[in-house]
Parts: C-alpha cells; structure tokens; sequence
C-alpha cells in the first residue's frame, strides 16, 4: 500500500513552453502532497507544500508564478513549469503524506533545450 | 532554519563490512529522524524513523539507527552490507512543522563484491 506515481517519468521540452508533471496516491487519499527538486549528486530541496481544496505554501526563493502547483483532488497535485528555461532542467520528485510519513513517487526528469 | 548534514558523501565497501554513515542535524527543538533509501532507478524508500521512545531504531532490512540527542546525531549502521545495499542513502529531519522534511545531501554507498 501507499503507492505515488508521477507522470511522465521523463519529458524534454524547447525553452519557453510549458510542461504538467502529475503527482498521483493510487492507493490512498493525500490532503498533503509535497514537491521536491533534485540536482545531479544533490540532496532533495523541498519547493512547495501542496494541499487538496487551498493554495500552495512556497518555499523560500522557488518562483510561485513559475512553478504552478494545483491540488484539485485527494489523490492528484499537478507542477506546471511555465516558459521552461535550461536552468529549470531537473529532477522533480513529489511525496504524498500518510499518517504522517511521507510517501515518494518515482520522479519525472525534465530536460529543457 | 534547521539544516541536516551528511559528512560521508562516497562510501565503498566490500560485502560483509560493516557500516556506518554520519548524520547530524541542526535543530534545537524536538525532532523526528528517518533515514531513507534510493535504489538505482527507484523512488526514495523509508528505511526506518524515529520519533520518540528507544533511542535504537531498526528499520528494513537489518538496518539500525540510533539517535543521542546530546550529540544532534542519528548514524545509520548496518553489522554486514550486502552488494544488494548499493544505493543512494539520505537522513532527513521533520521538526514538526506541517510534516515538512529537510533533507542531507545523501551518501552514496558502493558494495563491492
């Protein structure tokens, strides 16, 4: 049980347009999602909290208009990286909570060009 | 801000050697712990946790952590790695706050054969 999905687990797109990750509890309902970045060789920087029904808390320094976050049900939380920009290619990782614990989905690498 | 550190960023052992990896966090309220795993290609797994009672955690697959408060430490140990235990390992702390997780920058442990 507890499992998250994420989709796509890879997507490459050209500078300036817009891509939708998908962040999905299969098995169980998350009022709670979380967002995550990973560079190459780095830890995970946590970019938002994401709650079912209200907006999205942001961390420090992450662009809320840039990384668009939507939580419109208790099992889906979107990331749209609006106009993509080299700089944005990474590796996204969402978690959904659970009693507490935090459960991880798979990641999505994006690569923008 | 509370902050999280791994010291051992590469590790290499071979099969049956014992193990430790340092974490050590920066927080001067009370804390819960976890360690979790990151298989090549996989989504980050919970190890083990700690939030309060016996400071000698064991989690999934023979591993164990312990946390002294006195020290802001939770090293992670294994009495014999197995080459199966090649993986990214990351400490993270929640110090209660929306469940939010700081993460260290991970270790990577190599078993050799």
């Amino acid at each position: 049980g507890a499992v998250v999905s994420q989709h796509p687990s890879w997507v490459i797109c050209k500078s300036g347009t817009s891509v939708k990750i998908e962040c999905r509890s299969l098995d169980f309902q998350a009022t709670t999602m979380f967002w995550y970045r990973q560079f190459p060789k780095q830890s995970l920087m946590l970019m938002a909290t994401s709650n079912e029904g209200s907006k999205a808390t942001y961390e420090q320094g992450v662009e809320k208009d840039k990384f668009l976050i939507n939580h419109a049900s208790l099992t889906l939380s979107t990331l749209t990286v609006t106009s993509a920009h080299p700089e944005d290619s990474s590796f996204y990782i969402c978690s959904a909570l659970r009693r507490g614990e935090q459960y991880f989905g798979p990641g999505t690498r994006l690569t923008v060009t | 801000a509370q902050s999280v550190s791994q010291h051992n960023h590469h590790v290499i052992l071979s099969e049956a050697a014992s193990l430790e990896l340092g974490c050590n966090y920066s927080y001067g309220g009370t804390v819960n712990l976890f360690w979790y795993v990151q298989y090549p290609g996989q989504h980050l797994q919970l190890l083990l946790k700690y939030f309060s009672g016996d400071p000698l955690v064991k989690g999934i697959k023979g591993f164990e952590a312990e946390f002294i408060k006195s020290k802001f430490s939770f090293n992670l140990r294994k009495p014999s790695v197995q080459w199966s235990d090649t993986a990214e390992y990351f400490c993270a702390v929640n110090a209660g706050t929306a469940s939010k997780l700081t993460f260290g920058t991970g270790t990577r442990l190599q078993v050799t054969l």
